[in-house]
């Protein structure tokens, strides 16, 4: 079974550019969440969807981050403009339900703003 | 006051030994407690989960669960060069989402 799937693996802007991040998760699992995680932190959930709804994106920046999942698979992440604080690792994981136990992590996206 | 607290480290444990890792929250009503573990450079993988208080084991691993003092720990016995990572404690307060630790550093040495 192939895992979560992201893209790029490594990017590096300047800040007030944009970027966007892209994560396929596993295949059947309706649930994706976007985390960030911040060096020396634990991930922080930045949004988390339900087939093609937001379920709880309380932490997402919304002025400057925007994501979407159409056709409830794929699922994109956008940063517009970057900030320096943005410079993290961004996660994307999946799980089967809203309610299952195990969060699938994809191996994420290190994003440096410089 | 953080929602999940865990003692950075390093913890440095000689191989063989048994390795406690602790972690406390915040929200009561916390309900599902889960350990990630992270490979330098990688991706957590979820290692133990546990509901109920008392111990879950599972191989080498442990997980203690005490909600009254909302506390949960992870003993890693045997512990091998292979084990050296940071270790993850998470918390489910509510639907789905997972508030995660800063996590601990695990330094096992051969």
């Amino acid at each position: 079974e192939a895992g979560v799937a992201q893209s790029p693996r490594y990017k590096i802007i300047e800040k007030r550019q944009s970027v966007a991040f892209w994560c396929n998760p596993i295949s059947g699992h309706a649930t994706l969440y976007w985390y960030q995680q911040i060096l020396g932190q634990g991930p922080k959930l930045l949004i988390q969807f339900q087939n093609n709804g937001v379920v709880d994106d309380s932490q997402l920046p919304k002025d400057r981050f925007s994501a979407e999942r159409l056709k409830g698979v794929d699922s994109t992440l956008k940063i517009q403009p970057a900030k320096l604080e943005d410079s993290a690792v961004y996660l994307c994981a999946s799980s089967l339900t809203s309610v299952a136990d195990t969060q699938y992590f994809g191996p994420g996206t290190r994003l440096t703003v410089l | 006051q953080k929602e999940v607290e865990q003692n950075s480290g390093p913890l440095s444990v000689p191989e063989g030994a048994i390795a406690s890792l602790n972690c406390t929250y915040s929200d009561r009503v916390s309900q599902s407690f889960f350990w990630y573990r992270q490979y330098s450079g990688k991706s957590p993988e979820l290692i133990m989960s546990i509901y109920s208080n008392g111990d879950k084991e599972d191989g080498r691993f442990t997980a203690q669960l005490n909600k009254a003092s909302q506390y949960v720990s992870l003993l890693i016995r045997d512990s091998q060069p292979s084990d050296s990572a940071t270790y993850l404690c998470a918390v489910r307060p509510g639907g789905n989402k997972l508030v995660f630790g800063a996590g601990t550093i695990l330094r096992v040495k051969s």
